[in-house]
C-alpha cells in the first residue's frame, strides 16, 4: 500500500539554526499539507500545498517557514531560524483532493527538537 | 470558539467491551466532512473513519462505526469489542467545504483510550 514517507524521524538543532525538513507524498496525489503537534497538545494545521503553490496558511505558517516542491516526488518544509517553540512532531499528509471523502494521509512524523 | 470538541481527556474500557468516544463541532458551512484518527504511543496518525454531512446513513468501518447527530452536530466515535491494540489517541477532526482549496483539517484536542485486560 502507498505511503507517505517523512525523513529524518527525530532533527535535533541550535536555536537560531535554519532546519528541512523532508516528505513524500503518495504518488498520484495532488494536495500536500503540513501539520505540527506540539507535545501533548493537538494537531495544527500549517499549510496546504496544491499545483506548485500554497492554498491556505495558518497564522503559525509565519516568514520563518516555507515550503517547496523542488522536483516531483519531495515536498519540503523549512524553518529559516528555529525558536525552542517550534519542537514539535511535525506531519506530512497528502491526498487527492478531488472528493470530500478522501482522507488525507499522514506520514509518520519528524520530531523536532530544538535547543 | 473551539471548532472541535473533545470533552474526555481519558477513557477506560475493558478489553471486548464497547466504548464511545465524543466528538462535537461547530460550523456554519452546510457541507463538510468529519473524520477520525487513531495516533498509538508511537506517533503515527491512522485514519479510522468519514462522515460526509450529507450523508444519511452512519458511516462504519469494520469495528469503528460513527454516531452522526447531526442537528446535535455531534460525531462520535464507537468502538465495539474493543482489543488491547486500541490503546491510543483518538483525534476527530473536520474539513469545512467539500474539499479543494479548503482541504484542511481542524483537530480536537484528542481523547487518550486505554483498553484494559
Amino acid at each position: 500500500e502507498p505511503e507517505v514517507t517523512q525523513t529524518p524521524s527525530h532533527q535535533v538543532t541550535q536555536m537560531g539554526q535554519e532546519v528541512i525538513l523532508r516528505c513524500v507524498p503518495i504518488s498520484n496525489h495532488l494536495y500536500f499539507y503540513w501539520y505540527r503537534q506540539i507535545l501533548g497538545q493537538k494537531v495544527e494545521f500549517l499549510v496546504s500545498f496544491y499545483n506548485n503553490e500554497i492554498s491556505e496558511k495558518s497564522e503559525i505558517f509565519d516568514d520563518q517557514f516555507s515550503v517547496e516542491r523542488p522536483d516531483g516526488s519531495n515536498f519540503t518544509l523549512k524553518i529559516r531560524s528555529t525558536k525552542l517553540e517550534d519542537s514539535a512532531m511535525y506531519f506530512c499528509a497528502s491526498n487527492l483532493g478531488t472528493s470530500g471523502s478522501d482522507e488525507q494521509y499522514f506520514g509518520p512524523g519528524t520530531r523536532l527538537t530544538v535547543t | 470558539a473551539q471548532k472541535i470538541t473533545q470533552t474526555q481527556p481519558g477513557m477506560f474500557v475493558q478489553e471486548k467491551e464497547a466504548v464511545t468516544l465524543d466528538c462535537t463541532y461547530d460550523t456554519s458551512d452546510q457541507s463538510y466532512g468529519l473524520f477520525w484518527y487513531k495516533q498509538p504511543s508511537s506517533g503515527e496518525m491512522i485514519f479510522l473513519i468519514y462522515q460526509g454531512s450529507y450523508d444519511e446513513q452512519n458511516a462504519t468501518e469494520g469495528r469503528y462505526s460513527l454516531n452522526f447527530q447531526k442537528a446535535r452536530k455531534s460525531a462520535n466515535l464507537v468502538i465495539s469489542a474493543s482489543q488491547l491494540g486500541d490503546s491510543a489517541m483518538y483525534f476527530c477532526a473536520m474539513r469545512e467545504g467539500r474539499g479543494g482549496a479548503t482541504n484542511k483539517l481542524i483537530f480536537g484536542t484528542g481523547t487518550l483510550l486505554a483498553v484494559q485486560p
